[in-house]
């Protein structure tokens, strides 16, 4: 079955600074897609970021971008200008052949003020 | 608003009791689906259901049960069979390939 690994379970990050969440992917499929939801305290999944396999360019919705490095298989997430309200678990998730998501563990991001 | 509820937020279960989790979404989407979520950790997937009256095993059915008798309502029944439910339980849906919608979510204690 596909894989998604997040190797960093908790990151700090100081408000107005940039941090990039890691998120790698284990598939031999040729179409797939890479999201990246926010999941604060209160428990709903936010979706951020969209990345198709065949988009050519990184994928970019406000302060978050998307790093992807289709031969590294990494689809890591930028937030730029981070804000106190950014702190929050982050799962990255590939979408299976089937359609279906496979969510990785997670990352605990805490803003500093 | 167009979403998806989920209810209740908080739910308490007692030993061997069966409980069940509504999700109802108002979407027209098609394919819902069905997570748990333990403490620090991932989401796994129970069950899902890509059109109504037909529902697949997730990675972690046991313990667990569906019904999809209307496009809009997917709800989970927690059996006595689950020897260790107390999960944040997530529910989604999906229309297309761009992601999924999820619900608020049900927190579930066994006491």
């Amino acid at each position: 079955a596909q894989k998604i690994t997040q190797t960093q379970p908790g990151m700090f990050v100081q408000e107005k600074e940039a941090v990039t969440l890691d998120c790698t992917y284990d598939t031999s499929d040729q179409s797939y897609g890479l999201f990246w939801y926010k999941q604060p305290s209160s428990g709903e999944m936010i979706f951020l970021i969209y990345q198709g396999s065949y988009d050519e360019q990184n994928a970019t919705e406000g302060r978050y971008s998307l790093n992807f490095q289709k031969a590294r298989k990494s689809a890591n997430l930028v937030i730029s200008a981070s804000q106190l309200g950014d702190s929050a678990m982050y799962f990255c998730a590939m979408r299976e052949p089937n359609n279906d998501m496979r969510f990785g563990a997670g990352t605990r991001l805490t803003v500093k003020p | 608003d167009g979403g998806i509820t989920q209810s209740p937020k908080y739910l308490f279960r007692k030993e061997g009791q069966n409980v069940t989790l509504s999700c109802e979404q108002n979407l027209n989407h098609d394919a819902m689906y069905w997570y748990r979520q333990d403490p620090g950790q991932g989401l796994r997937l129970i069950y899902y259901s890509q059109i109504v009256n037909d529902f697949q095993k997730g990675d972690i059915a046991e313990g667990y049960s569906v019904s999809r008798e209307k496009k809009e309502s997917f709800p989970l029944t927690v059996t006595s069979a689950q020897k260790n439910p107390t999960a944040f339980y997530l529910c989604a849906s999906k229309a297309g390939i761009y992601g999924y919608t999820f619900g608020s979510g049900t927190r579930l204690t066994v006491v």
